[in-house]
């Protein structure tokens, strides 16, 4: 299994606080990525990176940021959580973009109160 | 851009019978097609994929098919087994452009 590690696996929060969540990886691969999944909706792109610093919009990226730092990292901040960002967020992986497959994390289970 | 839609959205099927999901896509420039399975409250991961050039691959007891022409891939699942109940997603991309994913499939297998 690919070496991805997501905190925290579990947060409340409520209405209007900061919240960052965190994938790291061991992996040494070039791109990353943010996916929210909700019932209907399948895996969404929110957030990706191609490298250090090298960062880009999905298709859901409204009230969210992202940073990545170092190849290892990359973070995922609601910069004011609401209740539409109650969700499963998934990071994943991959060596190349698009013809290459993901590796997802296990997952980071956030509900906003 | 690239759109992906799956059928059906759920699925039932007595466990040793074969379960087929279908996938569409809009851009016929997508080269690369990823089937992931999901178990309950685990990750996604990746139990096949296709790329263009290839019409068909087979992993035991799971196959992927492609027609470019009408645009569609399938997933086939043959003599299912309790453990292949999860969600199924399909997903599409051509060249650098990234992933995208179908809604999904729940696949139940009754025993």
């Amino acid at each position: 299994d690919a070496g991805i590690t997501q905190s925290p696996r579990h947060k409340v929060t409520e209405t209007g606080t900061p919240v960052t969540l965190r994938c790291h990886q061991t992996e040494n691969h070039r791109y990353m990525y943010w996916y929210r999944q909700d019932p209907g909706h399948g895996l969404r792109l929110i957030h990706y990176s191609y490298g250090v610093k090298d960062t880009d919009k999905g298709e859901v990226s409204d009230g969210y940021s992202v940073s990545r730092s170092k190849t290892e990292d990359f973070l995922l901040t609601l910069e004011s959580a609401t209740s539409s960002q109650t969700s499963v967020y998934f990071c994943a992986i991959s060596e190349s973009v698009g013809s290459s497959p993901l590796h997802f994390g296990n997952g980071t289970r956030l509900t906003v109160t | 851009g690239e759109n992906v839609e799956q059928h059906p959205s759920t699925l039932s099927v007595q466990e040793g019978d074969s379960a087929v999901i279908k996938c569409t896509y809009s851009d016929s420039a997508s080269n690369y097609f990823p089937w992931y399975k999901q178990e309950l409250g685990k990750r996604p991961q990746l139990i096949i994929d296709i790329r263009s050039n290839v019409g068909e691959k087979k992993d035991q007891r799971i196959a992927v098919t492609l027609n470019k022409t009408a645009k569609h891939f399938s997933l086939h699942i043959t003599e299912t087994q309790p453990e292949d109940s999860a969600v199924y997603f399909c997903a599409a991309s051509r060249g650098a452009q990234k992933l995208v994913f179908g809604q999904g499939t729940r696949l139940t297998i009754n025993p």
